[in-house]
């Protein structure tokens, strides 16, 4: 079965330094999502992202988040200069369309810690 | 989005049914209700969504009031792999896709 993949699995970064996440979506689907996860709370939306552009973003998706799809494949997630709160478990996901039948696929996370 | 209240934790004994409440009384018109469930932190899985009608599939049922206010998932021969979190959200549905508002969940343990 078809699954979306991320790549590290696990990060560690200090304060201050530039992130990349990166993500492989399910290979025919067109609608891709960042999720978080601060340890002990629940999964929190980021930004969706369709048509190579940001369908919507929450308050949490500031100046210091960007998402790029650099090729057919990959979509990453870049944190400019990483704070101690970043520190989270950050899902990709991706979806084949965005009506009902279509529900959303998660990869396994990465975790970023920031020291 | 309407606002999903599920209980914090339910335990379940093996081989057993395990029925997750779900309310969402203030739920309108074009809101469908999914289901999703995530087990020890791993990326959420989907189950099984709705309108109105009940809904089963090979992982579990869904069993939609009539007025639409609340719903249970049914999870008919719980195993010990079913423990995780289940979260009901509710969702209007946009062409462009829609983001998953996540609550807290309902945290099933299935003991031996």
């Amino acid at each position: 079965e078809p699954e979306v993949t991320q790549t590290p699995s696990h990060q560690v970064t200090q304060m201050g330094q530039e992130v990349i996440l990166r993500c492989v979506p399910i290979s025919n689907h067109l609608y891709f999502y960042w999720y978080r996860q601060i340890l002990g709370q629940k999964v929190e939306f980021l930004v969706s992202f369709y048509n190579n552009e940001i369908s919507e973003k929450s308050e949490i998706f500031d100046d210091q988040f960007s998402v790029e799809r650099p090729d057919g494949s990959n979509f990453t997630l870049k944190i400019r200069s990483t704070k101690l709160e970043d520190s989270a478990m950050y899902f990709c996901a991706s979806s084949e369309a965005g009506g009902h039948s279509y529900e959303q696929y998660f990869g396994p996370g990465t975790r970023l810690t920031v020291t | 989005d309407a606002k999903t209240t599920q209980p914090p934790s339910m335990d379940c004994a093996e081989g057993r049914a395990a029925n997750l409440p779900c309310n969402h009384s203030t739920i309108s018109g074009n809101e469908y209700v999914y289901w999703y469930r995530q087990i020890h932190s791993q990326g959420p899985q989907y189950i099984i969504h709705g309108l109105k009608n009940n809904e089963t599939n090979e992982m579990a049922s869904l069993i939609i009031t009539e007025d639409r206010k609340s719903s249970t998932l049914i999870l008919p021969h719980a195993t010990l792999r079913d423990t995780a979190v289940y979260y009901c959200i509710v969702r209007v549905l946009y062409n462009q896709g829609g983001k998953l508002i996540f609550g807290q969940g309902t945290e099933l343990s299935v003991k031996p």
